[in-house]
């Protein structure tokens, strides 16, 4: 079982919004400023799509941010795209013996 | 071009013991903190340990402590991680990552993987 709880899947059609929560603890993602998401196509690495609650590396679209209230974090896609499906997962620092935590992942659908 | 390349995975019996590599290019290698994060078959992306731009701070998650060591040789612009008394849990994909900053706080640029089996 994944630290972060994450919904296993959403889904979404072409030029939607869509929210993926993820939700943790104070010990993570309330303690801290460190919440990163991760966009997973099969078969190829992760890519950093927000780092730090709401900044996006350069290169990542601006129809992708993110942002945290309390316990929560949150990742939210507008005009949704057919290449936007893929698996999103959370991350966090934490203050427990383990450094980094990751939620158990999304699948979003573009319907 | 940012690029990392990790190497050494492969099949290996439970307990014994394998050395992963990472080589990294087109950054200022000792001056990020990188870390390994690894996928086991069907799961999701678990964290396993990262290190600080001098290697002087290394942190790992629960599920390795004590049998894993990563380490760095920022003049060979390299990360290892040396895994030992392996086990069946520990088969996965393991990726290497460059973080953001000198802070271990989310990885910007990752490796392609590479496997790890271990079954009798």
């Amino acid at each position: 079982q994944s630290a972060l709880t994450q919904v296993a899947s959403v889904s979404g059609s072409p030029g939607q919004s869509i929210t993926i929560s993820c939700t943790g603890t104070s010990s993570d993602i309330g303690g801290y400023k460190y919440v990163s998401w991760y966009q997973r196509h099969p078969g190829k690495a992760p890519k950093l799509m927000i780092y730090d609650v709401s900044n996006r590396p350069s290169g990542v679209s601006n129809r992708f941010s993110g942002s945290k209230s309390g316990n929560t974090a949150s990742l939210t896609i507008s005009g949704l795209q057919a290449e936007d499906e893929a698996d999103y997962y959370c991350s966090s620092y934490t203050s427990s013996s383990t450094l980094v935590v990751f939620g158990g992942g999304t699948k979003l659908t573009v319907l | 071009e940012v690029q990392v390349v990790e190497s050494g995975g492969g099949l290996v019996q439970p307990g014994g013991s394998l050395r992963l590599s990472c080589e990294a290019s087109g950054f200022t290698f000792s001056t990020y903190s990188m870390s390994w994060v690894r996928q086991a078959p069907g799961k999701g992306l678990e964290w396993v340990s990262g290190i600080t731009t001098s290697g002087d701070s290394t942190y790992y998650a629960d599920s390795v402590k004590g049998r894993f060591t990563i380490s760095r040789d920022n003049f060979k612009n390299t990360l290892y991680l040396q895994m030992n008394s392996l086990r069946a849990e520990d088969t996965a994909i393991y990726y290497c990552a460059k973080e953001v900053g000198s802070r271990i706080r989310g990885c910007d640029y990752w490796g392609q993987g590479t496997l790890v089996t271990v079954s009798s």
